[in-house]
């Protein structure tokens, strides 16, 4: 299948403070990419899609202003938490889509495990 | 809306024995399904999944699922599990030509020697 792949796999900040996390279609451009959040022992859930070259949207209840997405080219999205705190610690993956001829699923990263202290 | 239930949160099984997960889905239109295994702390892996034709779909990993439209299900099987298919499972629904997931809520699988 095809890479995906996010950087970093886990992070580690202080409360308050901006982190940044990468999502990075390696031999694909995705035009469509996907971040989902996941609690300990719980399900993804969707907070938003990234389309590029536009702007983010969200699904309901993700605050926009706290969670930054930016998709400026074809093979880099970017998930910005904004004022971190530690109720943001999670687990963060993303998924991308080949519009070419594997587009028949989306393609998932590692995850980034975000730690807010 | 679209939703999946997963009704079993945990299941344990022995080494060897065969295994089914249940996975029931509400969608308003013709669903694409899909079920993916989550080792801890990694990614998701894509095990296979549904968009049309055969309702039985063969996956990796010896892993089998059976589309039944009547009753909404995509449960997942397999007939011989071993020791390293100890994960959590999570069964997905999608609309056609779009991959925005929603999740089941994953069931845990443990088996035992």
């Amino acid at each position: 299948g095809a890479v995906v792949s996010q950087h970093p796999s886990w992070v580690i900040c202080k409360s308050g403070t901006s982190v940044k996390i990468e999502c990075r279609s390696l031999d694909f451009q995705a035009t469509t990419m996907f971040w989902y959040r996941q609690f300990p022992k719980q399900s993804l859930m969707l907070m938003a899609t990234s389309n590029e070259g536009s702007k983010a949207t969200y699904e309901q209840g993700v605050e926009k202003d706290k969670f930054l997405i930016n998709h400026a080219s074809l093979t880099l999205s970017t998930l910005t938490v904004t004022s971190a705190h530690p109720e943001d610690s999670s687990f963060y993956i993303c998924s991308a889509r080949d519009p070419g001829p594997r587009d028949t699923e989306a393609f998932f990263g590692q995850g980034t495990r975000l730690t807010v202290v | 809306a679209q939703s999946v239930t997963q009704p079993d949160i945990h299941i344990t099984v022995s080494e060897g024995a065969s295994l089914e997960l249940r996975c029931n889905y509400s969608y308003g239109a013709t669903p694409y399904l899909f079920w993916y295994v989550q080792s801890p702390g990694q990614g998701l892996q894509l095990l296979l999944k549904y968009f049309s034709g055969d309702t039985l779909v063969q996956g990796i990993k010896g892993f089998e699922a059976e589309f039944k439209r009547s009753q909404s299900s995509f449960n997942l099987r397999k007939p011989s599990v071993h020791w390293s298919d100890a994960a959590e499972y999570f069964c997905a629904v999608g609309a056609y030509n779009d991959y925005k997931l929603s999740f089941g809520a994953g069931t845990t699988v443990t088996v035992r020697a």
